[in-house]
């Protein structure tokens, strides 16, 4: 079985920092590594997707990279703004049958 | 607008009473699948489909039933609610058709059992 740990659990921070989430994962064998946000009562948006053979992938002011030899994939989020505030999920899927699992998920916030 | 569309968005059971939650996409999506998601915790898989037809347990099966008529629609029966089936429900679609990746969820079904 799988297990996903995320760290920080929450994350407070000024408008205009970069900062790092932390995801790890147990199971090296995945199909890939994907980072959603998760607003307040609404559903899941995929950010970042990487394939199991990539190291990384870029999507405007967010990079996420990944190791699979060390189990872990890491968020980078450059000059955080206000509307960057939500919850952002690491999963990482098994095999080819769209089988996510799932971290408990990093808070953030970003003060004005 | 395309999209996974799951209802009700809020229920309130009684405990021993069934219902049937109803989640359809419209991007002809091969994947679909149904997660809960629990105070301070991920989403956890509950079952999951890859095509019509072909259904499979995840991680928390015990209590929920599914079915997958057709490509487009994913019901999650409870068969009896408990208290411990209160959650947010996400229903979820993919496809990976000619090196085309594509993931959606829902916006979710607030469930309290009583």
């Amino acid at each position: 079985k799988q297990e996903v740990t995320q760290i920080p659990a929450a994350l407070s921070v000024p408008e205009g920092e970069n900062l790092v989430l932390n995801c790890s994962f147990t199971d090296s064998a995945i199909y890939n590594l994907q980072w959603f946000r998760q607003d307040p009562g609404k559903g899941l948006t995929s950010l970042l997707l990487i394939q199991s053979s990539q190291r990384e992938q870029t999507s405007g002011r967010l990079n996420a990279s990944l190791d699979k030899s060390s189990g872990r994939s890491t968020l980078y989020i450059a000059a955080s703004q206000p509307g960057d505030s939500a919850t952002y999920l690491c999963a990482s899927e098994l095999g080819n049958f769209n089988k996510f699992y799932f971290g408990s998920g990093t808070k953030l916030n970003v003060k004005p | 607008n395309a999209g996974v569309t799951q209802t009700p968005k809020f229920q309130v059971l009684k405990t021993g009473q069934s219902m049937t939650l109803q989640c359809a996409q419209d991007m002809n999506h091969e994947y679909m699948s149904w997660y809960r998601q629990d105070p301070g915790m991920g989403l956890r898989l509950i079952h999951y489909s890859v095509g019509a037809g072909i259904t499979d347990q995840g991680e928390v099966p015990n209590g929920y039933n599914v079915s997958r008529s057709t490509t487009e629609d994913f019901p999650l029966r409870l068969l009896s609610a408990a208290p411990s089936q209160t959650s947010v429900y996400f229903c979820a679609s993919s496809t990976r058709t000619g090196g085309h990746y594509g993931y959606t969820f829902g916006s979710g079904t607030r469930l309290t059992v009583v």
